[in-house]
């Protein structure tokens, strides 16, 4: 059963402390992504990755910053968390290519509380 | 910039009838693709069914089917005798080409709700 992993379902910080969002496939897919999803907002793109140690910003960069040094792992960084991030966090990989969208698989997701 | 709008936050159908979900994209790419997927209340996104931008004919996976018109960059999901288990949010969305490799933008969603 193939599968994407978040390893924390659930997490409250504090403000201002340094946050880590791992995540990992056992697809060896190149693709990885992070989205975070808000009410009335959809899935909006963090950063994405097509391969090791490649990284590409999308549309929400700020405030993030992401590390894969090896294929199947894909790690989301909130440097200085703030309250504006609290969401849930996405993760997904897929195989290259335009219809790349029919291979992503989703982790279930990670609900992040900064208070 | 690639763009995905779905205009109902919100919709409603009886079980056993018919209902379209509407998704205009906007691109500029000649290659892309586009999806639908469900995500239930209790949050795992499930692929529905993808339409390549070459394809002529429209797509159908089951009680699915993808209305594709290009020139109208419109494709709109209609399910066919909905289910109580159809309520959900859903998503369409784009992929196209970018740095390194094709990625994926998603509308802000469609929350359907079948009633008994």
């Amino acid at each position: 059963d193939v599968k994407v992993t978040q390893s924390s379902r659930y997490l409250v910080k504090r403000t201002g402390e340094k946050v880590f969002l791992e995540c990992v496939q056992d697809m060896d897919h190149e693709n990885m992504f992070w989205y975070r999803q808000d009410p009335g907002l959809g899935l909006r793109l963090i950063y994405f990755s097509y391969d090791v140690k490649m990284k590409e910003k999308g549309d929400i960069p700020e405030g993030y910053s992401v590390s894969r040094e090896k294929k199947e792992r894909f790690s989301l960084i909130l440097e200085s968390a703030s309250t504006n991030q609290t969401s849930m966090y996405l993760c997904a990989s897929s195989l290259p290519g335009p219809d790349s969208g029919n291979t992503i698989y989703f982790g279930e997701g990670s609900w992040l509380t900064v208070v | 910039a690639q763009k995905i709008t779905q205009t109902q936050p919100g919709m409603f159908v009886q079980e056993k009838e018919a209902v379209t979900l509407d998704c205009t994209y906007d691109t500029s790419d000649p290659s892309y693709g586009l999806f639908w997927y469900k995500q239930p209340s209790s949050g795992e996104m499930i692929f529905l069914i993808y339409q390549g931008s070459y394809d002529q004919q429209n797509a159908t996976e089951g009680r699915y089917s993808l209305n594709f018109q290009k020139a109208r960059k419109s494709a709109n999901l209609v399910i066919s005798a909905s289910q109580l288990g159809d309520s959900a949010m859903y998503f369409c969305a784009i992929s196209f080409p970018g740095a390194g490799s094709y990625q994926l933008t998603f509308g802000k969603g469609t929350k359907l709700s079948v009633i008994p």
